[in-house]
């Protein structure tokens, strides 16, 4: 089984310049989560969808951060105007289910995406 | 043994024997958790998931511990070996939530030879 495909691997920016981050995730799941990680700490979830429909983007700095999940199978997540604090890994997971959660109810990580801003 | 490093909290252990890593959990409604791994450069690995009407839960060569009137997870790893030198993080889930997962800050775990 594929697993979580992300794009591109590393990007440098500078700041105030614009960066978008693909995700395919595996295939029949139904929920799409994009977290952000930074040096050293956990993952932190930006926004979660569940087929094209946004659950939760209570933490999606929205004045910046964009995301889509067109058709219910790949996401995009753009960052326009970037800023040196949003270097960070993006990390891209899914997962099967929807409601309460159950034994091997996982998310599934993809290799994350590096973003460094200059 | 434990240190705060500038980071991470990093556990050392030497190689076979064994590791516990701690975390402690937000969230009293929380009824679902997972312990994952992360080598660097690579996403987070599910190790090991255990519900909140559990107390323990086994897997190869890791355990699990949920001590829910203290919210405390505790990931034990038998017999350690230097593939598991990683960050360890655990996961929570919101009670009737969906899913969605909430992580810790993680720990360093180093296998010293």
């Amino acid at each position: 089984e594929a697993g979580v495909a992300q794009s591109p691997r590393y990007k440098i920016i500078e700041k105030r310049q614009s960066v978008a981050f693909w995700c395919n995730p595996i295939s029949g799941h139904a929920t799409l989560y994009w977290y952000q990680q930074i040096l050293g700490q956990g993952p932190k979830l930006l926004i979660q969808f569940q087929n094209n429909g946004v659950v939760d983007d209570s933490q999606l700095p929205k004045d910046r951060f964009s995301a889509e999940r067109l058709k219910g199978v790949d996401s995009t997540l753009k960052i326009q105007p970037a800023k040196l604090e949003d270097s960070a890994v993006y990390l891209c997971a899914s997962s099967l289910g929807t409601g309460t959660p159950s034994f091997g109810g996982e998310l599934f990580f993809g290799e994350g995406s590096r973003l460094t801003v200059l | 043994g434990e240190s705060v490093g500038l980071h991470l909290p990093t556990l050392s252990v030497q190689e076979g024997d064994n590791s516990i890593i701690n975390c402690a959990y937000s969230n009293s409604a929380s009824d679902y958790f997972i312990w994952y791994k992360q080598e660097s450069g690579k996403g987070p690995q599910f190790i090991i998931d255990i519900r909140s009407n559990m107390d323990k839960r086994q897997g190869q060569r890791v355990t699990v511990l949920l001590n829910k009137t203290v919210k405390h997870l505790s990931l034990q790893i038998a017999a350690t070996q230097p593939g598991d030198s990683a960050v360890y993080f655990c996961a929570e889930n919101l009670e009737n939530y969906g899913q969605n997962f909430v992580f810790g800050p993680g720990t360093r775990l180093s296998v010293l030879p």
